[in-house]
């Protein structure tokens, strides 16, 4: 199975400052069919997750444009230009290639 | 706009049987592959299963696979998730999630295995 690794866990982060955060899997995310299937979730306090980046670099519509994603084959980042508030949560990448699919373990932004 | 609310959960004794339900509206459902993924309390997220538009492909996560089965009516909109043979290690939120990048998310429900 396809194991994904994010760093760092914990991220403290002063407000208008960027942050960034990795993810890498075990195999090769590449699929016969040309696209990478990376995606990377946001989690706010309460809140049921929700998509921000998919096929490694697409943003989700009303994301903001301050996140972005990249990345491939087995390294992927998402970046964040300049924390907000609202950003406060847990990042979570998920690797849609393989089977089964499998998350990363979570990252939890801060602000410090 | 779409709208995913899951049902069912509830608390359950260890080794006995549950069975979710997703009601899906505000898109063509039977056009969507659907996912369940779980969420133990305090921890990240565990994708689960998932089963394309048509139900003929189903695919399980190793820590649900023979126990729980995934399947859907498209005539009703729902998607399901049959577990049985509930452990505690099963407790947690399930989420239903549709598409095969799982781009929308449901509020999830909470199912408890305790004795």
């Amino acid at each position: 199975d396809v194991v994904m690794t994010q760093s760092p866990l914990s991220l403290p982060v002063t407000l208008g400052q960027p942050a960034s955060i990795s993810c890498r899997s075990s195999q090769s995310l590449a699929y016969t069919d040309g696209n990478t299937y990376l995606n990377w979730f946001q989690q706010r306090p309460g809140q049921s997750p929700r998509r921000l980046i998919y096929k490694v670099s697409y943003r989700d519509s009303g994301v903001p444009d301050r996140f972005s994603g990249s990345g491939s084959g087995t390294d992927f980042t998402l970046k964040i230009s300049r924390v907000e508030a609202e950003d406060v949560g847990v990042y979570y990448c998920m690797q849609g290639t393989h089977w089964p699919r499998a998350f990363g373990q979570g990252t939890k932004l801060e602000i410090k | 706009q779409v709208q995913l609310v899951e049902s069912g959960g509830g608390v359950v004794q260890p080794g006995m049987s549950l069975r979710l339900s997703c009601a899906a509206s505000g898109f063509t459902f039977r056009t969507y592959a659907m996912h369940w993924v779980r969420q133990a309390p305090g921890k990240g997220l565990e994708w689960v299963a998932l089963i394309s538009y048509d139900g003929g492909i189903e695919e399980y996560g190793d820590s649900v696979k023979g126990r729980f089965t995934i399947f859907r009516d498209n005539s009703k909109n729902m998607l399901y998730l049959q577990m049985n043979g509930l452990r505690a290690e099963d407790t947690a939120v399930y989420y239903c999630a549709r598409d095969w990048l799982a781009d929308s998310w449901g509020q999830g429900t909470l199912v408890t295995v305790s004795s």
